[in-house]
């Protein structure tokens, strides 16, 4: 069974731009959870997704959104990109009060 | 905010010294849950605590869930090399049972 993927792995990105990146989770999962993590860092909560609808977003901007879609596949838009925003972003499936199992993320780089 | 903390923040021990993180919720958890973040990698489910004062092993690792189910110890004895990077805890939260994780413990085994 496939594990959750997350496109693209890499992601370079000129300050002011548009970022989007994507989550399959794993069959049978309805929970997405975004996270970002800065080098060295903890995992900052992002967005969490269920059953098709934002459950929670944490203390980010608007300029941070997602949605998830029919198939539980999800999306993270990050509009307006600054240097600050160059991280690590996890994402994460799972069902109802049952382990998380993480992507492999997606680097993104604000230059 | 966090309302699930975790300490210490780094640790270094020497190859073969003992290691202990700590996790407390501000509220009761109905699982306690362990991930192990290598460096370069992502988080990796390790364990998962269900039961008031329960205790489970998985070779030189031990995890213990408080009487309160509100906080929760990981306990590495003799330190190996390969047990370097980041341990979190979490816990689903809220009405809405969100999985929060933990700030986080950083290890780091010096040979």
């Amino acid at each position: 069974e496939a594990g959750v993927t997350q496109s693209p792995t890499h992601l370079i990105k000129t300050r002011g731009q548009q970022a989007t990146l994507r989550c399959s989770p794993i069959s049978g999962h309805t929970s997405v959870y975004w996270y970002q993590q800065a080098l060295g860092l903890g995992l900052q909560f992002l967005l969490w997704y269920d059953e098709g609808e934002e459950r929670n977003r944490g203390n980010f901007p608007p300029r941070f959104s997602g949605r998830q879609f029919p198939n539980y596949s999800s999306e993270l838009n990050v509009n307006a990109l600054e240097l600050e925003d160059s991280a690590l972003y996890l994402c994460a499936s799972s069902r109802t009060n049952t382990e998380a199992f993480f992507g492999q993320g997606t680097r993104l780089t604000v230059v | 905010g966090q309302q699930v903390m975790q300490i210490p923040q780094y640790q270094h021990v020497q190859e073969g010294e003992d290691f202990t993180t700590y996790c407390n919720s501000s509220t009761t958890l109905s699982n306690i849950q362990w991930y192990k973040q290598r460096p370069g990698g992502h988080p990796v489910f390790l364990i998962q605590l269900v039961k008031s004062g329960e205790v489970k092993k998985q070779k030189r690792l031990t995890f213990q869930f408080g009487e309160a189910k509100k906080n929760s110890s990981l306990h590495i004895t003799a330190t190996q090399t390969t047990d370097v990077g980041t341990y979190f805890c979490a816990g689903p939260r809220g009405s809405a049972r969100q999985l929060t994780f933990g700030s986080g413990t950083q290890l780091t085994v010096l040979p």
